[in-house]
């Protein structure tokens, strides 16, 4: 059975940084592109970063280019996020999701059940 | 950006009842568009991928139809269970996007 269990969401100030943490389990973590996606309260859907299966390629949505870093540990089974310089626009609950194949195809087949992040002074 | 346009915004329906829900793309996505079900205090699920293929563990119920720039998602007969938020999603050209959902309420 697949599992991504998230992990690292916390209260956070305007500028300040996270790191999310997502286990993976019930699968060959390195054999799937796995992707981060958020929603802010109340609020839809947002892609916000993705990565191969090698690590290799990652990609991002522009309103956190240049701030968040999306990274995976074959030996660990873990997908992370680095977020730093957050705003309170980052506020949301975030989703690690496990991709259909190894490439970066974000069709989000599996996701984890979430965890807040929130940014305020 | 590719926007996607959910219509309706809101659907009230009975179980045993057909739904159609309806995605425009702004741009053709061709046939690269995803359906996920949210229900309220869970995470999304997929239902859709590349606007027909069910994803694992869907019931028959759920089909998918459309291409390039007009998509539905049709639940045949709906279940109690059924009753959810629904999102399209493109994974045509970057950066990937959403539609603002439809929410399928009891009626």
């Amino acid at each position: 059975e697949v599992q991504l269990l998230e992990s690292g969401g916390d209260l956070v100030q305007p500028g300040g940084s996270l790191r999310l943490s997502c286990v993976a389990s019930g699968f060959p973590f390195s054999n799937y592109a796995m992707s981060w996606v958020r929603q802010a309260p109340g609020k839809g859907l947002e892609w916000v970063a993705s990565i191969s299966g090698s690590g290799s390629d990652t990609f991002y949505t522009d309103s956190v280019k240049g701030r968040f870093a999306i990274s995976r540990d074959k030996s660990r089974s873990t997908l992370y996020l680095q977020m730093n310089r957050l705003t309170a626009e980052d506020t949301a609950i975030y989703y690690c999701t496990k991709d259909l194949e190894v490439a970066v195809t974000t069709v989000f087949a599996y996701w984890g059940q979430g965890i807040p992040v929130t940014v305020s002074a | 950006e590719i926007v996607l346009t959910q219509s309706p915004a809101t659907l009230s329906l009975s179980p045993g009842e057909r739904a159609t829900l309806s995605c425009r793309a702004s741009q053709s996505v061709y046939s690269y568009l995803a359906w996920y079900q949210q229900k309220v205090g869970q995470a999304p699920r997929l239902l859709i991928y590349d606007t027909s293929n069910r994803a694992a563990g869907i019931p028959a119920r759920f089909s998918g139809s459309g291409s390039g720039t007009d998509f539905t998602l049709t639940i045949s007969s709906l279940e109690p269970e059924d009753f959810a938020v629904y999102y399209c999603q493109q994974r045509s050209r970057w950066p990937r996007t959403f539609g603002q959902g439809t929410k399928l309420e009891i009626k």
